[in-house]
């Protein structure tokens, strides 16, 4: 069955600590796609990878960190430097740069 | 500063008759366009999209039609369904699209029995 999963599906920290959100997607797909929604907001681009071992700054990319080892796999480091982590966080792919993007189910952080 | 904006934070359509949802963008580069619809504590599912090359697109029930000039895009849903109420996002990118999606803040589409 293919797609992209996102886990886990709801996520609690403590403030100060980093937590990684898992992203993989089984769609052969080479674009890969991090957006954080705030309530009331649309999606806001956080990190981008057109392919393996690249990625880009998104628009708001301060206090979160990205890597992109496998063609499958695109984990969301929050880090302690982000001033207001809780958020519904999405993670999407594409099967090239300009293509459109699927979305996985998305993981709502809170942290306390 | 929003460069793709959803001016109707909700919209209620009896079911059975056109759902009109509004989008408007400012920035000129943009150049494809995209419908998502999104549930509660889900991820935005992909409905449709339009190129610049393109002033209308068609896919069953939904429409989406572009007038470059007003710099305006809208999706017409006929006939609306139940399962149609949802939040529907715009969204917009320019050169391609590999950098990256621009959303606008979604209208909320209620489908009244």
């Amino acid at each position: 069955d293919g797609g992209i999963t996102q886990s886990p599906k709801y996520l609690f920290r403590k403030e100060g600590q980093n937590v990684t959100l898992s992203c993989e997607q089984n769609l052969n797909h080479d674009a890969m796609y991090w957006y954080r929604q705030d309530p009331g907001q649309g999606l806001r681009l956080i990190y981008y990878s057109q392919i393996v071992n690249d990625f880009q700054k998104g628009d708001i990319a301060e206090g979160y960190s990205v890597s992109r080892e496998k063609k499958e796999s695109f984990p969301l480091t929050v880090t302690s430097a982000q001033k207001n982590p809780t958020a519904f966080y999405l993670c999407a792919s594409a099967k090239g740069p300009g293509d459109t993007q699927y979305f996985g189910p998305g993981t709502r952080l809170t942290v306390l | 500063d929003q460069q793709v904006k959803q001016n109707s934070p909700s919209l209620s359509v009896q079911e059975g008759r056109i759902s009109i949802l509004n989008c408007d963008y400012t920035n000129s580069m943009f150049d494809y366009f995209l419908w998502y619809k999104k549930y509660p504590a889900e991820g935005p599912t992909f409905l449709i999209s339009i190129s610049s090359i393109k002033d209308k697109n068609e896919d069953g029930r939904f429409t989406v039609f572009l007038n470059k000039s007003a710099k305006h895009l809208s999706l017409h849903i006929v006939p609306s369904q139940p399962g149609d109420s949802a939040v529907y996002f715009c969204a917009a990118s320019a050169g391609g699209g590999a950098d990256g999606l621009t959303f606008g803040k979604g209208t909320h589409l209620i489908i009244q029995p």
